[in-house]
């Protein structure tokens, strides 16, 4: 089942602008991840940010996590057209072997 | 290219046949995912080894999947008797001991039930 709820489905922009994806969860995390797909390169980790970490960036990256609202958002900066992939929220639960529970994605379509 | 391999890429077969794929994870990685992913999706999660042990599975992983490990390095995902809702990427993940919570992942096997 899916844990995690992306929004929106899709998002079309130009390129140099900024691009944010949101992430909804149900239950209690331990982590939650973001990944990228695209038809060359198949899944590719992002970044992680734990639950007791609220902010955390990494290059055009920027992700934030609010625990209390279930919810985590993505922000791309300066988009460029090889941004143009889905991705994907990923949570890891408290206990378990760290396996994660992926939503269904926001595809991002970053035109020249 | 020391990334998670997985074999075949491409594997078309009618209802009714069995298939086996294979994943080669990052050596020295001895933690070992599957995960489906059907169009429009994220990947859901089937099952994980450490080492040679398969320690959890989903419940989506119904009496005709088995999966293993033999010697804790590649793993094998058989589905017998496919069906057409099988149809699907069977995409494989590790990540080493002691090391991050982030996964990597192979190309997937991209499955169609005919």
């Amino acid at each position: 089942s899916q844990q995690g709820e992306e929004d929106p489905q899709a998002l079309s922009i130009q390129e140099g602008e900024n691009a944010t994806m949101n992430c909804s969860y149900k239950t209690s995390i331990n982590n939650l991840q973001w990944y990228r797909q695209n038809s060359g390169r198949g899944l590719v980790h992002l970044i992680l940010i734990r639950s007791n970490e609220r902010e955390k960036h990494s290059g055009r990256l920027r992700v934030t996590l609010d625990t209390s609202k279930k919810s985590s958002s993505l922000l791309i900066t300066a988009s460029r057209a090889a941004d143009t992939a889905s991705y994907f929220c990923a949570t890891g639960i408290v206990s378990g072997y760290s396996t994660l529970t992926f939503g269904k994605g926001t595809m991002l379509l970053v035109s020249p | 290219d020391t990334g998670v391999s997985q074999d075949p890429r491409h594997k078309i077969t009618k209802r009714g046949q069995n298939v086996t794929f294979r994943c080669d994870p990052i050596s020295e990685h001895n933690r070992l995912y599957w995960y489906r992913q059907t169009l429009g999706q994220g990947p859901e999660f089937l099952t994980y080894f450490q080492n040679e042990a398969q320690l959890e599975k989903s419940r989506l992983l119904s009496d005709r999947f088995s999966a293993e490990r033999p010697k804790g390095s590649f793993s094998t995902l058989e589905i017998q008797r496919t069906e057409q809702g099988d149809s699907a990427m069977y995409l494989c993940a590790s990540r080493p001991q002691g090391g991050g919570l982030e996964q990597y992942f192979g190309p997937g096997t991209r499955l169609t039930v005919t």
